[in-house]
């Protein structure tokens, strides 16, 4: 069965800090990783997808398959930043389309 | 377009009584996804269509909960009777075959509390 963990409800940094919200993942085949957040009053969105490669927001995550993992960085925190954010994993064998969510992280930034 | 539409937003209710959420995808979206929010448990896939056929329900809880999706602009999640333990922000999510892999359009949510 394929799950998506994320140790942290909370994580509180001033800005300019470093941020990494950790994802770990358990998946034996070919997943596919993505970054959602959702800001304050506003919907859940797609942030960054693991195989584009891609900077979002100043976000990057790579994904470790040695160490399941695929953590969400930022070298320096803003206050918009603060939000709730969900790391996701699709099954990428199959053409299944439904995302399995991790339980989310609340990033608070302080200034 | 207005993105994926939801109602109610807020519901409050008894125990034991129906509730009836529902959602319009975005037009040209043949996935449609119910998810549920709760604080302890994150964001769980309840069931999803594609085609407006149900693919994969395992996530439904029990018996008490179905959804259907009778065309492709129209769903609905009814929880009938409802105890407090659904209480939860229901979420729905479209997505289409020609966009990329993994990317849902989520509505804003129907908050639901159940007394």
């Amino acid at each position: 069965a394929q799950r998506v963990t994320q140790p942290e409800k909370l994580l509180s940094v001033f800005k300019g800090a470093p941020v990494e919200l950790k994802c770990n993942y358990s998946y034996s085949g070919s997943p596919e990783l993505f970054w959602y957040v959702q800001y304050s009053r506003q919907r859940l969105q797609l942030l960054l997808r693991h195989i584009s490669r891609e900077s979002i927001k100043g976000f990057t995550a790579d994904l470790n398959k040695g160490e399941t993992s695929f953590h969400l960085k930022k070298p320096f925190a803003q206050e918009e930043d603060s939000a709730m954010y969900y790391c996701a994993l699709i099954k990428g064998d199959t053409g299944r389309r439904a995302l399995t969510f991790g339980s989310g992280t609340r990033l608070q930034v302080q200034p | 377009d207005a993105g994926v539409i939801q109602s109610p937003r807020h519901e409050v209710t008894e125990m034991g009584q129906e509730v009836t959420l529902r959602c319009k995808p975005i037009s040209g979206h043949d996935y449609l996804f119910w998810y549920r929010q709760t604080m302890m448990r994150g964001l769980e896939l309840l069931i999803y269509f594609n085609n407006n056929v149900p693919i994969d329900d395992s996530g439904m809880p029990e018996d008490r909960f179905s959804a259907k999706m009778p065309n492709a602009s129209f769903s609905t999640l009814k929880i009938q009777p409802s105890e407090p333990r659904d209480s939860a922000v229901y979420f729905c999510a479209s997505s289409t075959t020609s966009g990329r892999a993994g990317e849902l359009f989520f509505g804003e949510g129907s908050r639901l509390t159940v007394l």
